[in-house]
């Protein structure tokens, strides 16, 4: 298992620009998440889903959509970048164990907005 | 919806010493609570967790309790090393799928 996989790893965007972020997951997870983390803030979620073809909003999803066409795949997409869009986003996967709900993390993605 | 607190924002010990992490929660239908140790430039790495049927939890160093009235809970750290030395995150979790809350995390240094 790769587990959660996110790409790029790195990006530079100038303001106005829009991208996707991709991730993906091979453990067959049902929920999904996008978070971004920036200095001292904690992880902040901006969208999430709980299966195919369901998403719902975060703490922070202005500026961000996402889409669920499969159970692998949650791509999120910045519309117009703008710099206090600059952070690193993880995307996570959940499943539930008998002890809780247990998230794994992709590896991020760090990404600056000029 | 829930709101978690996180104290202190660092912390600094001797190796050797104990340190202490502290969270608040609000909403009482949280049940899971787990932490996370993030090292620089890496991804949130599960340490421990623990449901809300129980009172404390332990793993080699790491402890966590878990007070369900008061709505907090701790995470303890025993004879620190300089590789402890990260940033903690506490998270709590309902029931089901739904919204997972991060504390604003804890940077612990430990000095050797």
């Amino acid at each position: 298992n790769a587990g959660v996989t996110q790409t790029p790893k790195f990006q530079v965007l100038k303001t106005g620009q829009s991208m996707t972020l991709q991730c993906a997951q091979d453990m067959n997870h049902e929920y999904m998440s996008w978070y971004r983390q920036d200095p001292g803030m904690g992880l902040r979620l901006i969208h999430y889903s709980v299966g195919a073809g369901i998403t719902d909003q975060g703490e922070v999803p202005n500026g961000y959509n996402v889409s669920r066409s499969t159970t692998e795949d949650f791509p999120l997409r910045l519309l117009s970048a703008a710099p206090s869009q600059t952070s690193v986003y993880f995307c996570a996967s959940m499943v539930g164990t008998i002890v809780g709900n247990i998230q794994y993390f992709g590896a991020g993605t760090r990404l600056s907005v000029l | 919806g829930e709101n978690v607190e996180q104290h202190p924002s660092t912390l600094s010990v001797q190796e050797g010493d104990s340190a202490v992490i502290k969270c608040t929660y609000s909403d009482s239908a949280s049940n899971y609570f787990p932490w996370y140790k993030q090292e620089l430039g890496k991804r949130p790495q599960l340490i421990i967790d623990i449901r809300s049927n129980v009172g404390e939890k332990k793993d080699q160093r790491i402890a966590v309790t878990l007070n369900k009235t008061a709505k907090h809970f701790s995470l303890h750290i025993t004879e620190t090393q300089p590789e402890d030395s990260a940033v903690y995150f506490c998270a709590a979790i309902p029931l089901g799928y739904q919204k997972v809350t991060f504390g604003t995390g804890t940077k612990l240094q430990v000095i050797p």
